[in-house]
């Protein structure tokens, strides 16, 4: 069966500071992977999207970039991070075409102090 | 654009049935979803309905879906307390997921 993993699972760092957040997947291969933030109290927003390795599309600009180094490894990462990078940073998989169900991992929680 | 509402906060007691509801813009979606959040967590699918299905049941769960009205909602039937958590409705659009603010399920023993 698949599984998705995400460390850390909290994470506290000052303004300014870089940030590397982590997310694998196990049990399968070619996924399309996703970043996703929820701010307190709100939804989800998409923030980035993979279908292979090397391939990432963003969906706002922002603070933050992706990489994918490797099939089912999917990586967040900021060179200054910003008060309002603040939030939970969710990863998410799916298999064959973007428009099947995505699975979500546990999250990482980031504070920006 | 897209745009998913749903009403942020719901209270129900342990038995009873709790109905949530979310509207959304699309007229072209062709999936729906519930996720549930539990506190801390990340999103557990429940489940989902495609948009030429009317209602889909399985198990406590039911989703009814009026495309006229473009409104959604999820009914759970005997409401427990391992039920309280955040409920999202989402939409497929295009490539992505838009998702709703999430409606906060409290139940009361």
């Amino acid at each position: 069966s698949q599984t998705i993993h995400q460390w850390p699972a909290t994470l506290v760092q000052p303004v300014g500071s870089p940030l590397s957040l982590e997310c694998t997947v196990e049990g399968t291969s070619n996924p399309n992977l996703y970043w996703y933030r929820q701010a307190a109290g709100r939804g989800l927003q998409l923030l980035f999207y993979s279908v292979g390795i090397g391939q990432i599309s963003s969906e706002v600009p922002q603070n933050l970039s992706a990489s994918r180094p490797q099939d089912r490894q999917f990586i967040l990462s900021s060179k200054k991070l910003l008060l309002s990078d603040s939030g939970f940073y969710l990863c998410a998989w799916s298999i064959g075409t973007l428009q099947e169900t995505q699975y979500f991992g546990p999250g990482t929680r980031l504070l920006v102090l | 654009g897209e745009d998913v509402e749903q009403s942020l906060f719901l209270s129900v007691r342990e038995g009873d049935s709790s109905v949530i509801n979310c509207t959304y813009t699309d007229s072209s979606s062709t999936y729906l979803y519930w996720y549930k959040q539990e506190p801390g967590a990340g999103l557990q699918l429940l489940t989902y309905i495609f948009s030429n299905m009317d209602m889909k049941q399985d198990q406590r769960l039911t989703v009814l879906l009026n495309k006229k009205d473009k409104h959604l909602s999820l009914r759970i039937a005997d409401t427990q307390t391992g039920d309280s958590a955040i409920y999202f409705c989402a939409e497929r659009y295009g490539n992505k997921l838009v998702f709703g603010a999430g409606t906060i399920l409290r139940v009361k023993s």
